[in-house]
């Protein structure tokens, strides 16, 4: 079966620090990879998707980044966070006919102080 | 250009009552519709999807929803509520198969009060 993984789950940084978000996929090649983001008391926000290796469409111009170095690992990343960066990262995973079905992993929280 | 209106951004029913979660969509071709669940500090977990056929969906822990495209609906529900349904639920449409259509709602949060 397949799982999904994101590390760190919790993330306290200062305003103007770097940022890394790992999510990686087991059990599948190939898959739709995306990056969505949180807020509290709002609804999902695509930032980024990816249908391949170096392959990324970014959804919302910003300071964030994605990077896809390998077939199942997504990489969220800013080289200054803001104050407005803070929120709840999602990872996601979809594929094969049914790529709209998009699987979830656990959450990375990210607090800039 | 499609759209999802989650009615109620707090949703509070009784322990046992029935729970009735609204979702209106905007489509300009078919859609997939899905519902999720979102426990703190938790991803999100699908419930049901709709796709094509049946138009009452039966998903996971006692959930069902109905697509309805008169009324451009596809509204979640539960015969009886328990206290672990307590939770925020996303609606979602996607129109076209494509893997960067999907668009969410901006949730409904169930209080169960026992």
């Amino acid at each position: 079966s397949q799982t999904i993984h994101q590390w760190p789950a919790t993330l306290v940084q200062p305003v103007g620090s770097p940022l890394s978000l790992e999510c990686t996929v087991e059990g599948t090649s190939n898959p739709n990879l995306y990056w969505y983001r949180q807020a509290a008391g709002r609804g999902l926000q695509l930032l980024f998707y990816s249908v391949g290796i170096g392959q990324i469409s970014s959804e919302v111009p910003q300071n964030l980044s994605a990077s896809r170095p390998q077939d199942r690992q997504f990489i969220l990343s800013s080289k200054k966070l803001l104050l407005s960066d803070s929120g709840f990262y999602l990872c996601a995973w979809s594929q094969g006919r049914d790529t709209d079905t998009q699987y979830f992993g656990p959450g990375t929280r990210l607090t800039v102080l | 250009a499609q759209s999802v209106t989650q009615l109620g951004s707090h949703v509070s029913v009784s322990e046992g009552a029935l729970v009735l979660l609204r979702c209106n969509y905007s489509s300009s071709v078919p859609p997939y519709l899905f519902w999720y669940v979102q426990y703190p500090n938790q991803g999100l977990q699908l419930l049901l999807k709709y796709t094509t056929g049946a138009t009452l969906v039966k998903g996971i822990n006692g959930f069902e929803a109905e697509f309805k495209k008169s009324e451009t609906s596809f509204h979640l529900t539960k015969p009886s509520a328990h206290m672990s349904d307590a939770a925020e639920y996303f609606c979602a449409v996607s129109s076209s198969g494509g893997y960067q259509k999907v668009t969410f709602g901006t949730g409904t949060k169930l209080q169960v009060i026992p």
